[in-house]
């Protein structure tokens, strides 16, 4: 069976400030990882995706995230925090091409100016 | 771009009706999900399907139904709303050229009163 945890429900920045979320999965297998973005009102929407090619993925508005075996971790991060990087952030871990997604319970990012 | 549309933004219903809740989705996905998010509980797996005329239960399918008779569209149905399935209902699409990653509509809040 696979998991993720995210710990804590809520993380708040100032603006230009660094963004760390933390996510760490279980998996018997070798895992694929996503990051998606929820903005207020509107469904979730794909940051980023690990599957295999490189530990250190880069995705959409200077987000990136990297995977590390032995700490079974796959946190997100953005060197300067922006005022529309408010939302909420879901981690998720699949283990296979064609396998549904278990996603952790969320983190809202809040940004202060 | 992949587009999953969910029919309905914003319903009302009262206690004891059936609820119809609509999904499409263009990308010729052969897998399709329903999520329910709730705050504190991130989302939760109610029923997907990996073919027309196939479904599977996720966590949570007691007092939803699901039926999928043509490849692009996948509708939840509520037998009899209930206060407590007042949620936010969010459908997915999965499959070729995408892989595994998963898209998802931008949401149906149900109220049920």
């Amino acid at each position: 069976a696979q998991s993720v945890t995210q710990l804590g429900s809520h993380v708040s920045v100032s603006e230009g400030a660094l963004v760390l979320l933390r996510c760490n999965y279980s998996s018997s297998v070798p895992p694929y990882l996503f990051w998606y973005v929820q903005y207020p009102n509107q469904g979730l929407q794909l940051l980023l995706k690990y599957t295999s090619a490189a530990t250190l993925v880069k995705g959409i508005n200077g987000f990136e995230a990297e995977f590390k075996k032995s700490e079974t971790s796959f946190h997100l991060t953005k060197p300067s925090a922006h005022m529309s990087d408010a939302a909420e952030y879901f981690c998720a871990v699949a283990t296979g091409a064609n396998s549904k997604l278990t996603f952790g319970k969320g983190i809202t990012l809040s940004v202060r100016p | 771009d992949v587009k999953v549309t969910q029919s309905s933004r914003y319903l009302v219903k009262r206690t004891g009706e059936k609820v119809f809740l609509e999904c499409v989705q263009d990308m010729d996905h052969e897998n399709m999900f329903w999520y329910r998010q709730d705050p504190g509980l991130g989302l939760r797996l109610i029923y997907f399907s990996y073919d027309v005329k196939m479904k599977e239960k996720g966590d949570i399918p007691e007092g939803y139904s699901v039926s999928r008779e043509k490849k692009e569209r996948f509708s939840l149905i509520l037998e009899s709303a209930s206060t407590n399935q007042t949620s936010m209902y969010l459908c997915a699409g999965q499959g070729k050229p995408s892989g595994n990653t998963i898209y998802f509509g931008e949401g149906s809040w149900l109220t049920v009163v």
